[in-house]
């Protein structure tokens, strides 16, 4: 596509719920990124993928989050047992392998844990 | 040692004036200094960026100053404009981590009053 694609846009769950955000990225990008924006934060780094090799999962938080990319394209980004400290805006971005970091990101997902 | 510093955290300039945003860094692996602006709602768009090997480099209203033996880093605009009210953020990365992860400061939220 021409951009990064995120869904849903806007999430809202239930403390204690399952969520899983999806990120389309941009074809051919073989990196791809996921970010997480906490009010009036920067942005923390989640976890990377490229191309086949193993991804940096360095960032996830906690066990409780976990994302996969299927066929060098789509990831999703899973939440389980959705806690209030995760409520956060979730960036995707996607790049051209290692570019330097010329990431181009999609507009997020909001989540928000009630 | 992997933290970027960015500020002011807010800052507001008159139209037609130059709005200035500093950000400092402690790891010298660092190889690679963009610039990323945001709207409400959107996600981040890069705006311009640096390498260590070139003091400063400016694009349209836009200059980077770099000074690495300082480690730190600037975003000046110039003849700022309603339309330049955004958060901004610094990053960097290393290549040497051949992962293309960058790490944000903060963010500086930039208000252009009319």
């Amino acid at each position: 596509g021409a951009g990064v694609s995120q869904s849903p846009s806007n999430k809202v769950t239930e403390k204690g719920k399952d969520v899983e955000l999806r990120c389309d990225p941009i074809s051919g990008h073989t990196a791809l990124y996921w970010y997480r924006q906490s009010l009036g934060q920067g942005l923390e780094f989640l976890i990377y993928f490229q191309g086949n090799s193993a991804p940096d999962k360095s960032g996830l938080p906690s066990d409780r989050f976990s994302a996969e990319r299927t066929g060098g394209s789509v990831s999703t980004l899973t939440i389980q047992r959705t806690q209030q400290e995760d409520s956060a805006v979730y960036l995707c971005a996607s790049s051209l392998e290692w570019s330097g970091g010329g990431y181009t990101f999609g507009s997020g997902t909001r989540l928000t844990v009630v | 040692q992997q933290q970027v510093k960015q500020s002011p955290q807010s800052l507001i300039v008159q139209k037609g004036g130059i709005s200035i945003i500093n950000c400092a860094y402690e790891n010298t692996a660092f190889d690679y200094f963009p610039w990323y602006q945001q709207f409400p709602g959107k996600g981040p768009a890069l705006l311009i960026a640096i390498r260590p090997d070139v003091s400063e480099k400016k694009e349209g209203r836009f200059t980077i100053s770099f000074n690495k033996s300082a480690k730190q880093f600037s975003l000046h605009i110039m003849d700022s404009q309603p339309g330049d009210s955004a958060t901004y953020f610094c990053a960097a990365s290393s290549a040497a981590s051949n992962t293309g992860k960058l790490i944000f400061g903060q963010g500086t939220t930039l208000q252009v009053k009319p």
